[in-house]
């Protein structure tokens, strides 16, 4: 049982490069998330995906777009990387949100990401 | 949206004093407060949580207790060893589809 699965772990892009980060979780996990990492700060939601053919944005979408492309995966795409999207992405799942809700997140490993 | 604040950003302590970081949050809705531990290049880990209806919860050198009408919540640990030190988050949980917000992270460091 892998939990949540990211890839690629580590990835320098240039400014205007684009880019998919993938998620997958083999859990049955209906709501599924991506959170951005800055240095010095907790996480911030990007986009979340409270079940699978919805996703709605968090707090910082800005320059971010997503993809639920099946229950098991959730993309993060940048279509023209900038400097300030430099940090670490989490990718994360729940079994999902009302009754649904078993009080538990599951985080992937992390994808670390530098645009120089 | 929910906002979280927590205190302090650093904390040093001896080993085996006690440590406690505070959060506080805005959304009254929220109903799940979860704390994380995480270790440099490491992923959040859970450590403890605790429900709206209940006050307290202790897992071992670990506690938290929440206030929901202050809207605070707080994480105690005792005895604290070396391997304790790394940055902790607090959490809150609202909306429908369960998002977490949360604090800025306290970076506690155990001095041997």
């Amino acid at each position: 049982n892998a939990g949540v699965t990211q890839t690629p772990k580590f990835q320098v892009l240039k400014t205007g490069q684009s880019m998919t980060l993938q998620c997958a979780q083999d859990m049955n996990h209906n709501s599924m998330y991506w959170y951005r990492q800055d240095p010095g700060m907790g996480l911030r939601l990007i986009y979340y995906s409270a079940s699978e053919g919805t996703t709605d944005k968090g707090e910082v979408p800005n320059g971010y777009n997503v993809s639920r492309l099946n229950k098991r995966e959730f993309s993060l795409r940048l279509e023209s990387a900038a400097p300030s999207q430099t940090s670490v992405y989490f990718c994360a799942s729940t079994t999902g949100g009302g009754r649904l809700f078993n009080y538990g997140y599951t985080f992937g490993s992390g994808t670390r990401l530098t645009v120089v | 949206g929910e906002n979280v604040e927590q205190h302090p950003s650093t904390l040093s302590v001896q080993e085996g004093d006690s440590a406690v970081i505070k959060c506080t949050y805005s959304d009254s809705a929220s109903n799940y407060f979860p704390w994380y531990k995480q270790e440099l290049g490491k992923r959040p880990q859970l450590i403890i949580d605790i429900r709206s209806n209940v006050g307290e919860k202790k897992d071992q050198r670990i506690a938290v207790t929440l206030n929901k009408t202050a809207k605070h919540f707080s994480l105690h640990i005792t005895e604290t060893q070396p391997e304790d030190s790394a940055v902790y988050f607090c959490a809150a949980i609202v909306g429908s589809a369960r998002q977490l917000t949360f604090g800025s992270g306290t970076q506690l460091t155990v001095l041997p």
